[in-house]
């Protein structure tokens, strides 16, 4: 079994407020990754990371922020929540060499009232 | 563009019968093909995974394939049950991109009847 956490797995929250999303990994992966899901539709990659004190922009646009001060752990926080960022957050990661296997966490279904 | 398209987009299977579900990608410059799982609400499971080097990967009662030149992968399930109903995903990860840029489908939605 996949040894990642996102917690929480669901968030109702009202618009405006900060949030912060968390995924942790115990199997000392150096790539860590934030996917978006609609319900029914493709992931779309909005965040990754090399390693500590790595981040990048994924595919598509969002206005939500990464940090990676520990090669476990993988925030993504948005500043200021609106009903657009209503999704599935799903977080994975993978080791350093090319071409393995994808870990995903269990999701964070976040709904902004 | 690297874009990856699954067929049916969704399927409604007897208890037993063996059934195929397709991926196609345009894009032949991968590194590996994988095939995940997805409950309802939850995260991703991988089921199998292709390298490009290879023709298939098997894993109890699923078998899939990877014909990389001409952009197409199957997943084969033995003697469906209903455990098996979920939403089934076919991911590429392109090279060129260090293999970060994993490219999804949509999605093949499963449910198999008692």
């Amino acid at each position: 079994e996949a040894d990642i956490y996102q917690t929480p797995r669901y968030l109702v929250i009202g618009t405006g407020k900060k949030i912060t999303l968390e995924c942790s990994q115990t199997m000392g992966h150096d790539k860590m990754y934030w996917y978006q899901q609609d319900p029914g539709m493709e992931l779309h990659l909005i965040h990754y990371s090399y390693g500590v004190n790595s981040t990048e922009k994924g595919d598509l646009s969002s206005e939500s922020t990464v940090s990676r001060i520990r090669t476990e752990h993988f925030p993504l926080t948005l500043e200021s929540a609106r009903p657009s960022h209503t999704s599935q957050y799903l977080c994975a990661s993978t080791p350093q060499t090319l071409g393995t296997e994808a870990f995903f966490g269990q999701g964070t279904r976040l709904t902004v009232v | 563009k690297q874009e990856v398209t699954q067929i049916p987009a969704a399927l409604s299977v007897p208890e037993g019968e063996n059934l195929v579900l397709n991926c196609s990608f345009t894009d032949s410059a991968i590194y590996n093909l994988q095939w995940f799982r997805q409950d309802p609400g939850k995260g991703l499971t991988s089921l199998l995974l292709i390298q490009s080097s290879q023709r298939e990967q098997t894993s109890g009662r699923l078998n899939a394939s990877l014909d990389k030149s001409s952009g197409r992968s199957t997943l084969y399930i033995a003697a469906s049950q209903p455990g098996d109903s979920a939403t089934y995903l076919c991911a590429v990860s392109p090279t060129g991109t260090g293999g970060f840029k994993t490219i999804f489908g949509a999605g093949t939605r499963l449910f198999v009847k008692a």
